[in-house]
């Protein structure tokens, strides 16, 4: 199986910040990332799939870029409303499997 | 919009089967790959597996023995059913849509939290 590795588990930051989040797969995916916003007591949302692509609807301050097995999310300028978890998810041989997850918090 | 709505026993006992059922409004069922995904308590997300419209289905492998899925088309539905369970299997269970290009999950039920507990 395809492990997901994110870093880190917690980043502290302040709004208006440039957030990065990393996601490292344990063999190459070609693009098939995906990654999700999760705040408490909610289901994951969508933000950006194919590695790059944006989810309609989603605020272009949210951008992934990488490919094969290195990947990163970045929010360019961090608002109040992006302090949750964000969870990166790979596809590869009908199994889907997710990172463990980075909690973004107000520092 | 697409809506998705999780319902079943939210407590079951040790060794019995754990059954939801996820109800889909505000467009068909039809032609959409359909996940289960799970989350226990501060932990990260697991997917449980997957069914078409079909019937056609793929399980993780971790899961596989215990899961069983099933789609009723007539009803917009699918369910899943998850036996042997055990103090490990509490969670929250969410059902999902995988998007047209069956890679990732566009919409998501708000979740149903199954505790197993004698």
């Amino acid at each position: 199986d395809i492990q997901m590795t994110q870093s880190p588990s917690t980043l502290s930051a302040s709004v208006g910040d440039r957030v990065t989040i990393t996601c490292r797969a344990s063999q190459s995916i070609s693009s098939w990332l995906a990654w999700y916003q999760q705040k408490p007591g909610k289901a994951p949302k969508l933000l950006i799939y194919k590695a790059s692509s944006l989810e309609s609807g989603v605020p272009s301050r949210f951008s992934g870029s990488g490919s094969g097995t290195e990947f990163t999310l970045t929010i360019s300028s961090l608002q109040p409303d992006d302090f949750a978890t964000y969870y990166c998810q790979q596809y590869n041989s009908y199994l889907w499997t997710f990172g463990q997850g980075t909690k973004v918090e107000i520092k | 919009q697409v809506q998705l709505q999780e319902s079943g026993p939210g407590l079951v006992k040790p060794s019995e089967t754990l059954s939801l059922t996820c109800t889909v409004s505000g467009g068909s069922i039809s032609s959409y790959y359909w996940s289960w995904i799970r989350q226990p308590a501060g932990k990260g997300l697991e997917w449980i597996g997957r069914i078409y419209t079909s019937g056609s289905t793929n399980y993780n492998p971790s899961l596989k023995s215990r899961v069983t899925m099933s789609v009723d088309t007539s009803k917009n539905q699918f369910s899943l059913k998850l036996s042997s369970v055990t103090a490990a299997d509490t969670a929250v269970y969410y059902c999902a849509r995988e998007d047209s290009s069956g890679k990732v999950f566009d919409y998501w039920g708000q979740g149903t939290l199954v505790t197993v507990s004698s």
